[in-house]
């Protein structure tokens, strides 16, 4: 059984950082895209950034560009977002998710970490 | 405001049968990207319920099935029960965004 558990959420004040975790099981974790998708309060899923297996293609919304960094330790089986500059607008349920690259979809998701920005 | 349009809620009585719309564009669903659709419980991760416009992943009740015509899809839930109550998002990918994108989510009630 797949299995996606992150954690590392919090409160943080406007400005601060933060560092996202999510670790697999069940998986051949170095063959999968991994990705971060988030919903805030009131709005719908926005994908925030992508990672491919071998760590040499990332990519980011705009809204987190030049904020956040994605990165991965296959040998630990896991996931990583480093999250700089957090605005309030950034208050969300974070999640990571696999990403089934030949159809377009996310198959696998962990249960998701609250990250709240609030001074 | 998403990029891919879903009514904000839908309801039905147990054993009704519901669909839920996702309206796009020429840019996503009317280029011909695959529709994917995933219930949100509270507390839970979500599932992906329907892949490829049309198919379902193992598990999955067949009760759930998706559809996808020009611009728009749609979700039909048959036999509703109490554990459907749940948030369904639709997701594809428009060329013109270059990415993924989401509906803004429904809300279905089960009465």
């Amino acid at each position: 059984e797949v299995q996606l558990v992150a954690s590392g959420g919090g409160l943080v004040r406007p400005g601060g950082s933060l560092r996202l975790s999510c670790t697999a099981s069940g998986l051949d974790f170095s063959t999968y895209s991994m990705n971060w998708v988030r919903r805030a309060p009131g709005k719908g899923l926005e994908w925030v950034s992508s990672i491919i297996g071998d760590s040499a293609y990332r990519y980011y919304a705009d809204s987190v560009q030049g904020r956040f960094t994605i990165s991965r330790d296959n040998a630990k089986n896991s996931l990583y977002l480093e999250m700089n500059t957090l605005r309030a607008e950034d208050t969300a349920v974070y999640y990571c998710a696999t990403w089934m690259a030949t159809s377009g979809y996310f198959d696998y998701w962990g249960q998701g970490a609250q990250v709240t920005v609030s001074s | 405001q998403s990029v891919l349009t879903q009514p904000p809620s839908v309801s039905g009585a147990p054993g009704q049968r519901v669909t839920i719309s996702c309206t796009g564009s020429t840019s996503n669903i009317g280029a011909g990207h695959s529709v994917h659709w995933y219930q949100l419980l509270p507390g839970t991760a979500p599932k992906l319920l329907i892949f490829g416009s049309s198919s379902r992943p193992s598990g999955v009740p067949d009760r759930f099935s998706g559809a996808r015509s020009g611009t728009s899809a749609s979700l039909a839930i048959t036999g509703l029960q109490a554990e459907d109550e749940a948030e369904y998002y639709c997701q594809s990918y428009d060329i013109s965004l270059s990415g993924v994108v989401f509906g803004g989510g429904t809300q279905l009630t089960v009465l």
